[in-house]
């Protein structure tokens, strides 16, 4: 089981985020992803093996973390960031989603 | 590029059968894990299982188990997501995925099929 935190976060554009993604079982080698998904499109990979970013990802999104802990950063919100965060661990089966986090504007 | 194209909405009534599909371009088909991702409105995203066309493999979440039947035809590039009697509860936007290897996350995404399941 996969648990997020907090399940909303109000930023103001410009300032950091820090989501989190905590796991009942060590996530095997840092299987662990981040997703995107803003309202009626598909989730977006931004972070995959915990801190690789995806192909086209700014820098602005950070992931880290091992065993059973883990975190997104972004780290100055941009309007086109506020949106649903996803954490995925994609090795063990079944593969698992943790519940999301919100990230709106303050 | 990969890409995935899924066929259209559907608004069907409890008790009847549906497969919806999933084409996937820009790759060979038989060399990538097609996955089924469920989420219900409002909710989160579920892995339901995964596919591969190269061998059929076919893997399931328990928790779909016996509710829902993957298949591929890779004579055309397409995976399938089947229920042969549809419940109100199966209403949700259902995503195919792909990824290369099961070390690999769904890095390609379908546009979303919406199931609607009401009397």
């Amino acid at each position: 089981v996969l648990t997020q935190s907090p399940g909303t976060l109000s930023l103001s554009p410009g300032e950091g985020a820090t989501l989190s993604c905590r796991a009942s079982q060590s996530v095997s080698a840092n299987y662990l992803a981040w997703y995107q998904q803003q309202p009626g499109q598909a989730p977006r990979l931004l972070i995959y093996a915990a801190s690789r970013r995806a192909t086209g990802i700014p820098d602005r999104f950070s992931g880290s973390g091992s065993g059973t802990d883990f975190t997104l950063t972004i780290s100055r919100l941009e309007p086109e960031d506020f949106a649903v965060y996803f954490c995925h661990q994609y090795v063990s089966s079944p593969l698992t989603f943790g519940g999301g986090t919100k990230v709106e504007i303050k | 590029e990969v890409r995935l194209v899924q066929s259209g909405a559907e608004v069907k009534k409890p008790g009847e059968s549906l497969k919806i599909s999933c084409k996937g371009s820009g790759y060979s088909f038989t060399d990538y894990w097609i996955g089924w991702v469920r989420q219900m409105p409002g909710k989160g995203l579920e892995w339901m299982g995964s596919i591969y066309p190269g061998d059929f493999d076919t893997r399931y979440s328990p928790s779909f188990q016996g509710q829902v039947t993957i298949s591929a035809d890779k004579s055309i590039n397409t995976a399938y997501l089947q229920w042969t009697s549809l419940r109100t509860s199966d209403t949700a936007l259902f995503f195919c995925v792909a990824r290369q290897t099961t070390a690999d996350p769904f890095d390609s995404w379908g546009q979303g099929t919406l199931v609607t399941v009401s009397s």
